[in-house]
């Protein structure tokens, strides 16, 4: 079967850095996204990796290792408003989006 | 860029009505939607698959006689619930995205639906 883990909620401070992490068991890889989604609200695309290494798009860095089966979402300098569910998706080999379950981030003063 | 429009943002209809949901592209050509179902603190659950001018493919369990959906242009795709019930509430989000597999999905902003 096809499964994406990633932790249920971290916790973390503001000003901090933070790593969340998302392992992949999918029928082929055809590219992962990370999309952030608040409370009562839609999901907002964040960062796309299809080949391994790091993407670094401002405060939000995305790694990929394909061998590994694993990516992580890195958040630097964390403010109150990224108190949020970070969502992982594996697209298949059918091109189809497997989604994770989401991490719930709560940034603390 | 990117933009998808969903409306109506909120519904509160009594039981055995139908409901419309839009879901528009406003600045890109959508060659495929979707729709997602989700309940409080619970994962996305995609619901259908919608190819412009094709049929629906609708995820197993989920009835396409119940949610009708309707991709008639490149813009714009319609999820009906037909005669909705109480177990029908929930937070409905469309998703749109153009050509190209790395494109991604660009989200409404979700219809929250109530039914009494």
């Amino acid at each position: 079967g096809q499964n994406i883990d990633q932790p249920t909620e971290m916790t973390a401070t503001e000003g901090a850095i933070v790593q969340i992490n998302c392992t992949y068991q999918t029928s082929g890889f055809n590219g992962l996204f990370w999309y952030q989604q608040h409370a009562g609200e839609a999901p907002t695309f964040l960062s796309y990796n299809v080949l391994d290494g790091l993407e670094e798009k401002g405060r939000f860095s995305s790694f990929l290792s394909r061998s590994k089966g694993y990516s992580y979402l890195l958040l630097k300098e964390l403010q109150m408003k990224d108190s949020a569910s970070y969502l992982c998706a594996v697209m298949d080999s059918n091109y189809q989006l497997i989604w994770g379950a989401g991490t719930k981030l709560i940034i603390k003063p | 860029g990117a933009v998808v429009s969903q409306h109506p943002s909120r519904v509160i209809c009594k039981s055995g009505t139908s409901v419309k949901i839009e879901c528009r592209s406003l600045d890109f050509q959508a060659t495929t939607m979707f729709w997602y179902r989700q309940f409080p603190k619970q994962s996305l659950m995609l619901m259908a698959t919608s190819n412009e001018g094709s049929k629906a493919t609708y995820e197993q369990g989920v009835e396409k006689d119940k949610f009708l959906i309707n991709h008639a242009s490149l813009t714009l795709s319609t999820l009906t619930v037909t005669s909705a019930h109480p177990e029908d509430s929930s937070f409905y989000i469309c998703s749109a995205k153009g050509g190209g597999h790395s494109q991604p999905q660009h989200f409404g902003d979700g219809t929250r639906l109530s039914i009494l």
